[in-house]
């Protein structure tokens, strides 16, 4: 069981390029996210989704873009790079619970590292 | 919309020992859920506890556990016979029932000396 994947795990990025953090998970997982972390603080969340076809935004979107097309699969897009996208971005999956109950584990990649420089 | 507080950055504690790691959150939402992540050097993201609001009886997991203050939103992680393998990144989490937003605190490092 392969959980969460993301690629690549390392990437430079010069300023002003383009470039999609891919994110996949086999778990049939109905909510997908998307955060950054920089160095010595916490996770801050860029997008979200709950379900294939919705996405709505987190704290930090800015600079970023998702799609969800399928339930295994949500991209996170950078549109011209600036160095303060420097950081290691994770990606994480939960199931629904059931009815109401939201106390589910979420499911985290390894992160990838981008360097804009 | 939730927030999450951390506010001991950094904590150290000897082998053996316990240590209390504070988290406070905001939420308006009745219905929400609360989770301690550990982060090793690795960056993997580990889940080490879940307390879920409407029950009032603390979650015990082993030699962790919560003391959670509903009425003070307050949600602190007791770690108890501190082990080598305790040291990494805690981060405190919270999951409204209604947004599905999961929200993370900054986090506290956590030094366990011998």
């Amino acid at each position: 069981n392969a959980g969460v994947t993301q690629t690549p795990k390392f990437r430079i990025l010069k300023i002003g390029q383009s470039m999609t953090l891919q994110c996949t998970q086999d778990m049939n997982h109905n909510y997908m996210y998307w955060y950054r972390q920089d160095p010595g603080m916490g996770l801050k969340l860029i997008y979200y989704s709950v379900g294939a076809g919705i996405t709505d935004k987190g704290e930090v979107p800015n600079g970023y873009n998702v799609s969800r097309s399928t339930t295994e699969d949500f991209p996170l897009r950078l549109e011209l790079a600036a160095p303060s996208q420097t950081s290691v971005y994770f990606c994480a999956s939960r199931p629904p619970g059931t009815g109401t109950n939201m106390n589910t584990e979420a499911f985290f990649g390894q992160g990838t590292r981008l360097t804009v420089v | 919309a939730q927030t999450v507080t951390q506010s001991q950055p950094e904590m150290s504690v000897q082998e053996a020992e316990t240590v209390t790691l504070s988290c406070t959150y905001d939420t308006s939402e009745s219905d929400y859920y609360l989770f301690w992540y550990k982060q090793p050097p690795s960056r993997q993201m580990i889940l080490v506890i879940r307390q879920e609001a409407y029950k009032q009886q603390n979650a015990t997991e082993n030699r962790f556990s919560v003391n959670f203050q509903k009425a003070a939103k307050s949600f602190s992680l007791k770690i108890s016979d501190s082990q080598l393998g305790d040291a990494a990144m805690y981060f405190c989490a919270c999951i409204t029932g209604t947004a599905s937003k999961l929200t993370f605190g900054t986090g506290t490092r956590l030094q366990v000396t011998l």
